[in-house]
């Protein structure tokens, strides 16, 4: 079965130091989504992809994360520099990208910032 | 703006017993409206999702979710609740029928289904 593979599972950082995460999502979609996910609530969308286009970075703070999917297919999400607010969870999702389709998730990257 | 309420932070059931996690929504056109469950350090799960059709919509593990428009809710139904249902279960719903709409989430709700 296809899945969404992200790495790493696990990551902790110091403030101050820069922090890239990667996505791969299932062959074929062409949406790739960023959610950020505290512990205990629901996940929050950062920025989504229709293929290398940015759609929505509405909520992705930009004076120190970025998000990129060059040739539309993997993409990486990166935050320089960390703070200790930025400790969560950061899903990639991907969906076919034709109508109101369901989304796939990733097992996700567990930050930790100290 | 389209949003999703789940108004209740966890839901104790004990096991054999039916269960309800009660979503409710807000959306300007269509609703396209899913349900995900998650396990400790996981990502989500896709259990059922609400397009057309159909109120009664049925999905993964014996899940199923009931679409109710006057009343703005899908909340997700079982008939009989396992301890393995344990888990947090979200609510979401897409704010238009393109790819590029966005898909947004409740708060949660925590299942605690008691042996």
């Amino acid at each position: 079965e296809a899945e969404v593979a992200q790495s790493p599972r696990y990551k902790i950082t110091e403030k101050s130091q820069a922090v890239a995460f990667w996505c791969d999502p299932i062959s074929g979609h062409a949406t790739l989504y960023w959610y950020r996910q505290i512990l205990g609530q629901g996940p929050e969308l950062l920025v989504q992809f229709q293929d290398e286009s940015v759609v929505d970075d509405s909520q992705l703070p930009k004076d120190r994360f970025s998000a990129e999917r060059l040739k539309g297919v993997d993409s990486t999400l990166k935050i320089q520099p960390a703070e200790l607010g930025d400790s969560a969870m950061y899903l990639c999702a991907s969906s076919l990208g034709r109508g109101p389709t369901e989304a796939f998730f990733g097992q996700g990257t567990r930050l930790t910032v100290v | 703006a389209q949003s999703v309420a789940q108004p209740e932070d966890q839901v104790n059931v004990a096991e054999g017993n039916p269960l309800t996690v009660k979503c409710t929504y807000s959306v300007s056109g269509n609703p396209y409206l899913f349900w995900y469950v998650q396990y400790p350090n996981r990502g989500l799960q896709f259990l059922l999702k609400y397009i057309t059709g159909d109120n009664l919509v049925k999905g993964s593990y014996g899940f199923e979710a009931e679409f109710n428009k006057s009343q703005t809710s899908f909340h997700l139904k079982k008939p009989s609740a396992l301890v393995s249902d344990s888990a947090l279960y979200f609510c979401a719903v897409r704010d238009g029928y393109s790819s590029a709409s966005k898909i947004i989430f409740g708060s949660g709700t925590r299942l605690s289904i008691r042996p």
